[in-house]
């Protein structure tokens, strides 16, 4: 089964600071990644996926995240934090075998951007 | 990217009472999509899978008999919660897939 761990269920950082947002997973075969946000109570936007090729992946709104298959992580980063970026962040995971794309969520991120 | 609607946004309704929940994409065809609840402060939780003209399948732990979906089109899947309860209160989240998943704005459901 698929699963999803985020270390950290609430970061701080200050306003031009690196976010790092850190994700591991779990998978019995090569999986499909992703970084969502979440605004409040608003519905999930896409940052950025990784399916194949290049592990280096970059966003929207200047975030990037590494694939890295020995440390079964994909973490989140960002050079300088913006004040906008304060939002919930999720990882998840999708199983490329099956015939549809299912997703499963970590348990979430959240993010303060301190002035 | 595409785009994913809900109707309502928000509902609130007396214990008891049956509500539904319409997810529709509006500018692709969604042969599958997908349920999602969140209680505050917590992830996204599958409920259940949404095939168009097929039976949907359920997560375990998720009653089918409670959480009423149909998925009559490509484009519009309808979640109907029967007989709510204050526990059935929480954040309903739809994603259609077209290559991939698109979700919804969300429907916060509020039972008294």
């Amino acid at each position: 089964a698929q699963s999803v761990t985020q270390l950290g269920s609430h970061v701080s950082v200050s306003e031009g600071a690196l976010v790092l947002l850190r994700c591991n997973y779990s998978s019995s075969v090569p999986p499909y990644l992703f970084w969502y946000v979440q605004y409040p109570n608003q519905g999930l936007q896409l940052l950025l996926k990784y399916t194949t090729g290049a592990t280096l992946v970059k966003g929207i709104n200047g975030f990037e995240a590494e694939f890295k298959k020995s440390e079964t992580s994909f973490h989140l980063t960002k050079p300088s934090a913006h004040m906008s970026d304060a939002a919930e962040y999720f990882c998840a995971v999708s199983d490329r075998g099956t015939s549809y794309d299912k997703v499963i969520f970590g348990p979430g991120t959240s993010l303060s951007v301190i002035p | 990217g595409a785009v994913v609607s809900q109707h309502p946004s928000w509902v609130i309704c007396k214990s008891g009472t049956s509500v539904k929940i319409e997810c529709r994409s509006l500018d692709f065809q969604a042969t599958t999509m997908f349920w999602y609840r969140q209680f505050p402060k917590q992830s996204l939780m599958l409920m259940a899978t949404s095939n168009e003209g097929s039976k949907a399948t359920y997560e375990q732990g998720v009653e089918k008999d409670k959480f009423l979906i149909n998925h009559a089109s490509l484009t519009l899947s309808t979640l109907t919660v029967t007989s709510a309860h204050p526990e059935d209160s929480s954040f309903y989240i739809c994603s259609g897939e077209d290559n991939e998943q698109f979700f919804g704005p969300g429907t916060r459901l509020t039972v008294l």
